[in-house]
């Protein structure tokens, strides 16, 4: 089945930083790829996905652009803020039914 | 705006205890699914929902049951409350599967104790 690896945290870095979370997967084809959000004491919510190769989804900042040659789907900020402080989540359908399977998570801490 | 509510946010409870979560969206979505959360885990599917009184095991189910008796809301039982089912349990909701993918809309969560 499909599986989604990505980069072990905490990562800290200071306000204004360049962010990279690596995430790379995979799978059966071509399937979307997703990065949820999860900021303290709330559940998930979708940050941006990509539904094809070549595709790049971005909100709020972030982007992560789909790469088949490298079976990769890394998140990018140029510029983070305190408030990105959460933990981020990539993920891969799996199975039908619109399951999902999530990669471990990466905590991102930003410092002022 | 989706909106799905779980009904508690923390709780704590003896090992053997029946434990009921209770899950309700409000967007007449057909889908409904619960995850554990653990550190350095990720999420792990326990159990999801695809119609009304339909329920297919996912990757974790043992010592878990849920029921889906009317659309909005999907329950997951503890039989029997164990301290290795200490969690973060998470619900979601969904659209059917179509074409590229369909988001998921989480619920803020229930963190459960088990002693």
């Amino acid at each position: 089945g499909n599986s989604v690896t990505q980069m072990e945290g905490p990562v800290t870095l200071s306000e204004e930083a360049f962010l990279t979370i690596n995430c790379t997967y995979t799978a059966t084809g071509y399937p979307s790829l997703f990065w949820y959000v999860q900021y303290p004491g709330e559940g998930l919510q979708l940050l941006l996905k990509a539904t094809k190769a070549d595709d790049k989804g971005s909100n709020k900042g972030f982007e992560a652009t789909y790469r088949k040659e490298t079976t990769s789907f890394h998140l990018e900020k140029g510029s983070v803020q305190v408030s990105d402080s959460a933990v981020y989540f990539c993920a891969s359908p799996s199975g039908g039914y619109n399951k999902l399977i999530f990669g471990a998570g990466t905590r991102l801490a930003v410092h002022p | 705006d989706v909106k799905v509510t779980q009904s508690s946010r923390y709780l704590v409870k003896r090992t053997g205890e029946k434990v009921f979560l209770e899950c309700v969206q409000d967007m007449d979505h057909e889908n409904m699914f619960w995850y554990r959360q653990d550190p350095g885990l990720g999420l792990r599917l326990i159990y999801f929902s695809y119609d009304v009184k339909m329920k297919e095991k996912g990757d974790i189910p043992e010592g878990y049951s849920v029921s889906r008796e009317k659309k909005e809301r999907f329950s997951l039982i503890l039989e029997s409350a164990s301290t290795n089912q200490t969690s973060m349990y998470l619900c979601a909701s969904s659209r059917p599967l179509a074409g590229a993918g369909e988001t998921q809309y989480f619920g803020p969560g229930t963190r459960l104790l088990v002693l």
